[in-house]
Parts: C-alpha cells; sequence; structure tokens
C-alpha cells in the first residue's frame, strides 16, 4: 500500500515548455486534488476531482489544466511554463467529503521554470 | 485575500513545556478544521480536526481548541518533544465540502 505517489519528484523546465505531473492513489479514494505551496502562502488548490472523469477549478486554477480518466490517477499538466509557477505541488486525495475524513498527501513534485 | 491566516511563521519552544499554535480564519461558515503537520521534503500529515460544534478535541499530546465567536483556533502540544518539530499548517473548509483552505504555516523548532 504506497497511499498517495508523485511523480516526478524535481524537474526544471524552461519557459514556456510544457510538462505533466502525475499523481496516483491505491486507497480507492474518490476525490483527489493538486495544491502548490509557495513561501508565505500555505498551500493552495489548483484543481480538483470529485469522481472518475471529473474536474473543477480551485483557488488559482489559470496556467494548469488536468484530467482524471482512472479513479486511481490524477494529471496536472503546464501547457506553457512560466516562472511564476515555480512552486512545490503537492497532490492529495480523500475518500469523501465529510467531518469524519481527511486528505491525504503525497511527497510533493519540486518544479523550478527558468 | 487569505481565508485561513497564521500569523507566527515560527515558534520555539524547549522540550517538556507547552507549545501553541494559532490560527484565524475570516468565513464564519467554516465549519470543520484541521490540523496538519509536514516534515522536510515530506507531504504534510493529518495531525487533529475539530467540528464547529465542539469547541475542544484532544489526541494524547495535541488538543485542539476553537472559539467560534473569535474566529480562532489553537493547537496545544503537552509536553513539546523534539520530533514534534515541523511545520504545522491549520485548514478549514465547510461541512460536506470538497475544498479546504490552508494557513501559510507556522515551523515550530523543540529544542532539547
Amino acid at each position: 500500500n504506497a497511499g498517495v505517489t508523485q511523480t516526478p519528484k524535481f524537474r526544471v523546465l524552461k519557459t514556456g515548455q510544457s510538462m505533466t505531473l502525475l499523481c496516483a492513489q491505491d486507497m480507492n479514494h474518490e476525490y483527489m486534488y493538486w495544491y502548490r505551496q509557495d513561501p508565505g502562502m500555505g498551500l493552495r488548490l489548483i484543481h480538483y476531482s470529485v469522481g472518475e472523469g471529473t474536474t473543477a477549478k480551485g483557488e488559482v486554477p489559470d496556467g494548469y489544466n488536468v484530467s482524471r480518466l482512472k479513479k486511481q490517477n490524477f494529471l496536472l499538466g503546464l501547457e506553457s511554463a512560466a516562472p511564476s509557477q515555480t512552486s512545490v505541488y503537492f497532490c492529495a486525495s480523500s475518500y469523501r467529503a465529510g467531518d469524519t475524513d481527511t486528505q491525504y498527501f503525497g511527497p510533493g513534485t519540486r518544479l523550478t521554470v527558468l | 485575500d487569505q481565508q485561513v491566516k497564521q500569523n507566527s511563521p515560527s515558534l520555539s519552544v524547549q522540550e517538556g513545556r507547552i507549545s501553541i499554535l494559532n490560527c484565524d480564519y475570516t468565513n464564519s461558515m467554516f465549519d470543520y478544521f484541521l490540523w496538519y503537520k509536514k516534515y522536510p521534503a515530506e507531504g504534510p500529515t493529518f495531525l487533529i480536526s475539530i467540528s464547529s460544534i465542539k469547541d475542544k478535541n484532544e489526541d494524547g499530546r495535541f488538543t485542539v481548541f476553537l472559539n467560534k465567536s473569535a474566529k480562532h483556533l489553537s493547537l496545544h502540544i503537552v509536553p513539546s518533544q523534539p520530533g514534534d518539530s515541523a511545520v504545522y499548517f491549520c485548514a478549514a473548509s465547510l461541512y460536506n465540502f470538497n475544498k479546504f483552505y490552508f494557513g501559510s504555516g507556522t515551523k515550530l523548532n523543540v529544542k532539547p
């Protein structure tokens, strides 16, 4: 049982390049999330999904796209990377929303855009 | 504008003493609150939560207090241990809602 895994762990991109971050969970969770963490800002929600085939925007969705083709995977895409997207990206999943639930996080992906 | 704020970026405490981490929120509709702990190079891990129908929740050395009128919650760690040294995030959400709003974190250092 690996929990939530993220690929890759580190990446350096040049401005304008594209890439996809992969998140996988083996807990059969319905909900999955992508956050970015920046100094002094805490974790901010980029996009989330409440089930296979669904996606929704979070607080800071601009410049990112997501897909949830399979229940266990949640992909985050950067079509044309910008230096402002330099950040640490965390994926999380949860079984359901509600007062007895919590989110389980992956180890993060550190992305630098030059 | 951040809806959840942690105004102390860092806190240093002696081992064995109490650590008190504070969090304020602006949205009075929030009714579920959580604390996460994060070590370097790892993702946040869930620590403790509280719903708005309670004002206190305890789990071993960790207690969370909620003051709805002041829109304030705090995490107490007693006694503090060096292994508690980490960044602590508070988060808030609406009941049965899918989004969590996080504070900016407080870095706790427990000195031996």
